[in-house]
Protein backbone atom coordinates (compact mmCIF):
# COMPACT_ATOMS: atom_id res chain seq x y z
CA UNK A 1 0.00 0.00 0.00
CA UNK A 2 1.58 3.34 -1.31
CA UNK A 3 1.69 5.74 1.38
CA UNK A 4 2.14 9.34 0.55
CA UNK A 5 3.40 12.32 1.99
CA UNK A 6 3.47 15.97 1.35
CA UNK A 7 4.43 19.61 2.86
CA UNK A 8 1.31 20.55 5.69
CA UNK A 9 1.78 23.90 4.29
CA UNK A 10 3.16 26.10 1.58
CA UNK A 11 3.33 30.14 0.95
CA UNK A 12 3.70 31.76 -2.48
CA UNK A 13 3.15 35.34 -3.89
CA UNK A 14 0.90 35.93 -6.73
CA UNK A 15 2.43 35.45 -10.19
CA UNK A 16 4.96 33.03 -9.15
CA UNK A 17 5.07 29.20 -10.00
CA UNK A 18 4.73 26.71 -7.18
CA UNK A 19 5.80 23.42 -6.83
CA UNK A 20 4.46 20.69 -4.55
CA UNK A 21 6.39 17.27 -3.82
CA UNK A 22 4.45 14.22 -2.97
CA UNK A 23 6.93 11.42 -1.93
CA UNK A 24 5.64 8.00 -2.55
CA UNK A 25 8.23 5.11 -1.69
CA UNK A 26 6.39 1.97 -2.10
CA UNK A 27 4.54 2.95 -5.18
CA UNK A 28 3.26 -0.23 -7.18
CA UNK A 29 4.17 -1.02 -10.75
CA UNK A 30 0.28 -0.14 -12.16
CA UNK A 31 -0.24 2.73 -9.67
CA UNK A 32 -1.13 5.67 -11.07
CA UNK A 33 -0.30 8.94 -9.55
CA UNK A 34 -3.30 12.07 -9.30
CA UNK A 35 -3.98 15.35 -8.24
CA UNK A 36 -6.92 17.43 -6.43
CA UNK A 37 -7.53 20.62 -5.15
CA UNK A 38 -10.23 21.57 -2.66
CA UNK A 39 -11.24 24.63 -1.80
CA UNK A 40 -13.06 25.30 1.51
CA UNK A 41 -16.44 23.94 1.77
CA UNK A 42 -16.35 22.08 -1.51
CA UNK A 43 -15.31 18.37 -2.24
CA UNK A 44 -11.71 17.99 -3.91
CA UNK A 45 -11.47 18.70 -7.57
CA UNK A 46 -9.65 16.82 -10.13
CA UNK A 47 -6.52 18.51 -11.54
CA UNK A 48 -4.20 16.41 -13.48
CA UNK A 49 -3.21 12.34 -13.27
CA UNK A 50 0.50 10.56 -14.70
CA UNK A 51 1.98 7.78 -14.58
CA UNK A 52 5.37 8.62 -15.99
CA UNK A 53 7.47 11.48 -17.32
CA UNK A 54 5.47 14.63 -17.76
CA UNK A 55 1.71 15.42 -18.23
CA UNK A 56 1.01 18.79 -18.94
CA UNK A 57 -2.67 20.19 -18.84
CA UNK A 58 -4.29 23.79 -19.09
CA UNK A 59 -3.83 24.25 -15.36
CA UNK A 60 -0.82 22.37 -14.03
CA UNK A 61 2.21 19.91 -15.09
CA UNK A 62 3.09 17.43 -12.88
CA UNK A 63 6.56 15.81 -13.22
CA UNK A 64 7.85 12.38 -12.24
CA UNK A 65 11.01 10.84 -12.06
CA UNK A 66 12.01 7.48 -13.30
CA UNK A 67 11.96 5.64 -10.14
CA UNK A 68 8.48 7.08 -9.54
CA UNK A 69 9.03 7.44 -5.80
CA UNK A 70 7.75 10.92 -6.10
CA UNK A 71 5.91 13.44 -7.59
CA UNK A 72 5.48 17.19 -8.58
CA UNK A 73 2.65 18.91 -9.25
CA UNK A 74 3.69 22.63 -10.64
CA UNK A 75 1.48 25.41 -10.81
CA UNK A 76 2.73 28.37 -12.83
CA UNK A 77 2.17 31.69 -11.85
CA UNK A 78 -0.48 31.45 -9.53
CA UNK A 79 -3.26 33.83 -8.40
CA UNK A 80 -4.90 34.25 -5.30
CA UNK A 81 -7.82 31.81 -6.63
CA UNK A 82 -5.28 29.44 -6.52
CA UNK A 83 -5.41 28.99 -2.89
CA UNK A 84 -6.39 26.08 -1.17
CA UNK A 85 -5.43 22.65 0.03
CA UNK A 86 -4.06 20.27 -2.86
CA UNK A 87 -4.38 16.47 -2.07
CA UNK A 88 -1.50 13.64 -3.92
CA UNK A 89 -3.27 10.28 -4.42
CA UNK A 90 -1.51 7.19 -5.42
CA UNK A 91 -4.51 4.99 -7.07
CA UNK A 92 -3.56 1.38 -7.79
CA UNK A 93 -5.12 -2.64 -7.74
CA UNK A 94 -3.54 -5.77 -6.02
CA UNK A 95 -5.07 -8.73 -3.97
CA UNK A 96 -8.49 -8.55 -5.25
CA UNK A 97 -9.13 -4.77 -4.32
CA UNK A 98 -8.20 -1.18 -5.09
CA UNK A 99 -6.12 0.62 -2.51
CA UNK A 100 -6.62 4.30 -3.02
CA UNK A 101 -4.56 6.60 -0.47
CA UNK A 102 -4.90 10.54 -0.33
CA UNK A 103 -1.87 12.10 1.51
CA UNK A 104 -3.14 14.62 3.84
CA UNK A 105 -2.86 17.68 1.66
CA UNK A 106 -0.46 20.69 1.38
CA UNK A 107 -2.34 23.98 2.57
CA UNK A 108 -1.16 26.61 -0.64
CA UNK A 109 -1.49 30.27 0.58
CA UNK A 110 -0.50 32.90 -1.97
CA UNK A 111 -0.21 36.19 -0.98
CA UNK A 112 -1.04 39.06 -3.01
CA UNK B 1 -21.48 18.20 -16.09
CA UNK B 2 -21.02 15.24 -13.27
CA UNK B 3 -23.44 15.61 -10.90
CA UNK B 4 -23.08 14.39 -7.10
CA UNK B 5 -25.56 15.28 -4.59
CA UNK B 6 -25.34 14.15 -1.07
CA UNK B 7 -28.92 14.36 0.84
CA UNK B 8 -27.81 16.90 3.67
CA UNK B 9 -25.16 19.68 4.35
CA UNK B 10 -25.38 19.60 7.72
CA UNK B 11 -26.64 16.83 10.04
CA UNK B 12 -26.59 16.67 13.88
CA UNK B 13 -27.52 13.33 15.38
CA UNK B 14 -27.23 11.96 19.24
CA UNK B 15 -25.00 8.94 20.10
CA UNK B 16 -26.55 5.73 19.85
CA UNK B 17 -28.94 6.85 16.76
CA UNK B 18 -28.56 5.56 13.08
CA UNK B 19 -27.52 7.29 10.93
CA UNK B 20 -28.23 7.00 6.88
CA UNK B 21 -25.91 9.17 4.67
CA UNK B 22 -27.68 10.02 0.87
CA UNK B 23 -25.65 10.02 -2.54
CA UNK B 24 -26.80 10.24 -5.97
CA UNK B 25 -24.70 10.71 -9.35
CA UNK B 26 -26.28 11.20 -12.17
CA UNK B 27 -23.91 10.15 -15.04
CA UNK B 28 -24.01 6.07 -14.53
CA UNK B 29 -20.82 5.75 -13.47
CA UNK B 30 -19.76 2.51 -12.17
CA UNK B 31 -17.60 3.16 -9.07
CA UNK B 32 -18.77 5.12 -5.53
CA UNK B 33 -16.95 5.90 -2.87
CA UNK B 34 -17.03 7.38 1.00
CA UNK B 35 -14.48 9.29 2.57
CA UNK B 36 -14.56 11.07 5.83
CA UNK B 37 -12.18 13.90 6.39
CA UNK B 38 -10.84 15.26 9.87
CA UNK B 39 -8.42 18.04 10.28
CA UNK B 40 -4.68 16.85 10.08
CA UNK B 41 -5.93 13.56 8.61
CA UNK B 42 -6.89 14.20 4.75
CA UNK B 43 -9.34 12.26 3.47
CA UNK B 44 -9.49 8.33 4.35
CA UNK B 45 -11.60 5.93 2.85
CA UNK B 46 -13.99 4.08 4.50
CA UNK B 47 -16.06 1.77 1.84
CA UNK B 48 -16.04 1.99 -1.94
CA UNK B 49 -18.14 -0.13 -4.46
CA UNK B 50 -17.62 -0.95 -8.28
CA UNK B 51 -21.12 -2.43 -9.05
CA UNK B 52 -24.71 -2.39 -7.72
CA UNK B 53 -24.92 -4.82 -4.38
CA UNK B 54 -20.90 -5.02 -4.12
CA UNK B 55 -18.73 -2.89 -1.73
CA UNK B 56 -15.27 -3.22 -0.25
CA UNK B 57 -14.11 -2.02 2.68
CA UNK B 58 -11.47 1.35 2.89
CA UNK B 59 -9.04 2.43 5.35
CA UNK B 60 -11.54 2.87 7.95
CA UNK B 61 -14.68 0.68 7.46
CA UNK B 62 -15.13 -0.19 11.00
CA UNK B 63 -18.49 1.65 12.88
CA UNK B 64 -19.91 1.70 9.16
CA UNK B 65 -21.57 0.07 6.51
CA UNK B 66 -23.38 0.54 3.41
CA UNK B 67 -25.91 -0.24 0.60
CA UNK B 68 -25.61 0.23 -3.02
CA UNK B 69 -28.92 -1.16 -4.77
CA UNK B 70 -29.05 1.11 -7.75
CA UNK B 71 -26.50 2.18 -9.66
CA UNK B 72 -26.89 5.72 -8.94
CA UNK B 73 -27.10 5.82 -5.02
CA UNK B 74 -24.61 4.62 -2.57
CA UNK B 75 -25.72 5.05 1.25
CA UNK B 76 -23.42 5.45 4.11
CA UNK B 77 -24.90 4.20 7.27
CA UNK B 78 -23.69 4.65 11.25
CA UNK B 79 -25.52 1.74 12.85
CA UNK B 80 -25.20 3.15 16.16
CA UNK B 81 -23.81 6.80 15.81
CA UNK B 82 -20.30 7.51 18.36
CA UNK B 83 -19.25 11.14 18.93
CA UNK B 84 -15.80 9.94 17.30
CA UNK B 85 -17.69 9.59 14.32
CA UNK B 86 -18.25 13.69 13.93
CA UNK B 87 -16.99 14.32 11.02
CA UNK B 88 -16.90 15.99 7.33
CA UNK B 89 -18.53 12.88 4.89
CA UNK B 90 -17.28 12.99 1.12
CA UNK B 91 -19.04 10.72 -1.89
CA UNK B 92 -17.43 10.73 -5.08
CA UNK B 93 -18.33 8.53 -7.98
CA UNK B 94 -15.97 7.83 -11.04
CA UNK B 95 -15.92 5.75 -14.38
CA UNK B 96 -14.43 2.31 -15.54
CA UNK B 97 -14.30 3.62 -18.74
CA UNK B 98 -11.54 6.02 -18.13
CA UNK B 99 -9.54 3.52 -16.37
CA UNK B 100 -8.68 3.03 -13.06
CA UNK B 101 -10.11 5.24 -10.08
CA UNK B 102 -8.84 8.58 -11.59
CA UNK B 103 -10.85 10.74 -12.24
CA UNK B 104 -13.09 10.54 -9.01
CA UNK B 105 -16.49 13.50 -8.59
CA UNK B 106 -16.77 14.73 -5.40
CA UNK B 107 -19.97 15.59 -3.81
CA UNK B 108 -20.16 18.78 -1.58
CA UNK B 109 -19.87 17.14 2.02
CA UNK B 110 -22.52 16.46 4.73
CA UNK B 111 -21.03 17.73 8.33
CA UNK B 112 -21.80 15.95 10.58
CA UNK B 113 -22.17 16.36 14.72
CA UNK B 114 -22.85 13.19 17.05
CA UNK B 115 -23.81 14.68 20.23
Amino acid sequence: LAKTTQPISMDSYEGQEVNITCSHNNIATNDYITWYQQFPSQGPRFIIQGYKTKVTNEVASLFIPADRKSSTLSLPRVSLSDTAVYYCLVVGSGAGSYQLTFGKGTKLSVIP
Amino acid sequence: DVKVTQSSRYLVKRTGEKVFLECVQDMDHENMFWYRQDPGLGLRLIYFSYDVKMKEKGDIPEGYSVSREKKERFSLILESASTNQTSMYLCASSSLRTGAYNEQFFGPGTRLTVL
